[in-house]
């Protein structure tokens, strides 16, 4: 069973216009919530953690939410250079491993 | 930026041999992991170690074996490689500790890109 599941897979955007990603989760106990921008060929860089229902944190155009079983990764105004994998991980109280969402490309169009 | 590091970035190489992967990381980091990830599929974990002389086999331990003599490195050996084990290999490492029982981020390395002919 799946524990971490994003939609869409891909999103197409005009440039400027907002959209938000999902990233649900099964398994009850978080202990922390990941979201990663990945351009292809590289590896992951980290933009934010969550921990608790409720939180958010913003960075420029990017803004993450989450609630009690997802989270959302809002993108206000994209421009042609957020186009990139961008992927939800989850941790829980249960263990210590990092489970990945399949993640969702964004492609921003001037 | 994290500095974590992987070497070689793109490695071809026949069936049957013997490879070693490495990664290496100035942070200081406890933690370090091996995932392996193919195209549109989610990261897998195939090794992790939570210090020196710890390591721990994860989902998918792929017929590889993994080292932690030294806080900063962690390669990742195949000792025969198959055409199954073209992928994208990623390195990882992250702190322990700190808020809500030890979330911390991990910080990844570039990435191998290896193809088994």
């Amino acid at each position: 069973e799946d524990q971490v599941t994003q939609s869409p897979e891909a999103l197409r955007l005009q440039e400027g216009e907002s959209s938000s990603l999902n990233c649900s989760y099964t398994v009850s106990g978080l202990r922390g919530l990941f979201w990663y921008r990945q351009d292809p060929g590289k590896g992951p860089e980290f933009l934010f953690t969550l921990y608790s229902a409720g939180e958010e944190k913003e960075k420029e155009r990017l803004k993450a939410t989450l609630t009690k079983k997802e989270s959302f990764l809002h993108i206000t105004a994209p421009k042609p250079e957020d186009s990139a994998t961008y992927l939800c991980a989850v941790q829980f109280r249960t263990g210590n491993q990092f489970y990945f969402g399949t993640g969702t490309s964004l492609t921003v169009i001037p | 930026e994290a500095d974590i590091y992987q070497t070689p970035r793109y490695l071809v190489i026949g069936t049957g041999k013997k490879i070693t992967l490495e990664c290496s990381q100035t942070m200081g980091h406890d933690k370090m992991y091996w995932y392996q990830q193919d195209p549109g599929m989610e990261l897998h974990l195939i090794h992790y170690s939570y210090g020196v002389n710890s390591t721990e086999k994860g989902d998918l331990s792929s017929e590889s074996t993994v080292s932690r003599i030294r806080t900063e490195h962690f390669p990742l050996t195949l000792e025969s490689a198959r055409p199954s084990h073209t992928s994208q290999y990623l390195c990882a490492s992250s702190e322990t500790g700190g808020l809500a029982g030890g979330a911390y981020e991990q910080y990844f390395g570039p990435g191998t890109r290896l193809t088994v002919t």
